[in-house]
């Protein structure tokens, strides 16, 4: 079965510091691949996806993903972060036999310090 | 558009109880899922809709949960009993069906249910 793993479960990190989110799926074949943001009491949001073309996405608010198929990964970075960032972050694959199915990581919580 | 759309977005009741979770999709979207979020078990998936047929109920924890969808804008969860281990948040989320097997299809979550069970 097609698991997502996200390493890190806690991340605190202070303002203007690099981030890097990791994200590893188990699939070979072809995948759609997305991260999600969950801000404190609110529901999950897109933050970038990626489904072909170039390897390196831009998705909102600075945060961009690098999708490497030979390390079956897709970290999420962003250069500088600030304290509205702190939020939990979420990893999810679907692979093409999953229907619309996707498969979430465990999450990854971010605390950004002012 | 409005997004999708759950009701009630808070609910507190007591063990034993019946409780229905009500879930309206974003329009023309085919495919719904019902999610369980709690602190320890994270995002679980329970139940996946296409065309408002179930096609992966394999996350459903128990027989005490049910879910409907019985047209193309409206879905329930039901839990009955409920019972305190219940207590999470639960989502839904829509998605539009792909012209193609395996095209690009993102989840749009609603704003969820907190249900708390005492």
């Amino acid at each position: 079965a097609q698991s997502v793993s996200q390493h890190n479960h806690h991340v605190i990190l202070s303002e203007a510091a690099s981030l890097e989110l990791g994200c590893n799926y188990s699939y070979g074949g072809t995948v759609n691949l997305f991260w999600y943001v969950q801000y404190p009491g609110q529901h999950l949001q897109l933050l970038l996806k990626y489904f072909s073309g170039d390897p390196l996405v831009k998705g909102i608010k600075g945060f961009e993903a690098e999708f490497i198929k030979s390390k079956f990964s897709f970290n999420l970075r962003k250069p500088s972060v600030q304290w509205s960032d702190t939020a939990e972050y979420f990893c999810a694959v679907k692979h093409n036999n999953a229907g619309n199915m996707l498969t979430f990581g465990g999450g990854t919580r971010l605390m950004v310090k002012p | 558009d409005a997004g999708v759309i759950q009701s009630p977005r808070h609910e507190v009741t007591e063990m034993g109880q019946e409780v229905t979770l009500r879930c309206k999709p974003i329009s023309g979207h085919n495919s719904l899922f019902w999610y369980r979020q709690t602190m320890m078990r994270g995002l679980e998936l329970l139940i996946y809709f296409n065309n408002n047929v179930p096609i992966d109920d394999s996350g459903m924890p128990e027989d005490r949960f049910s879910a409907k969808m019985p047209n193309a804008s409206f879905s329930t969860l039901k839990i009955q009993p409920s019972e305190p281990r219940d207590s999470a948040v639960y989502f839904c989320a829509s998605s539009p069906t792909a012209g193609t097997p395996g095209g690009p299809s993102e989840q749009y979550f609603g704003p969820g249910t907190r249900l708390t069970v005492t």
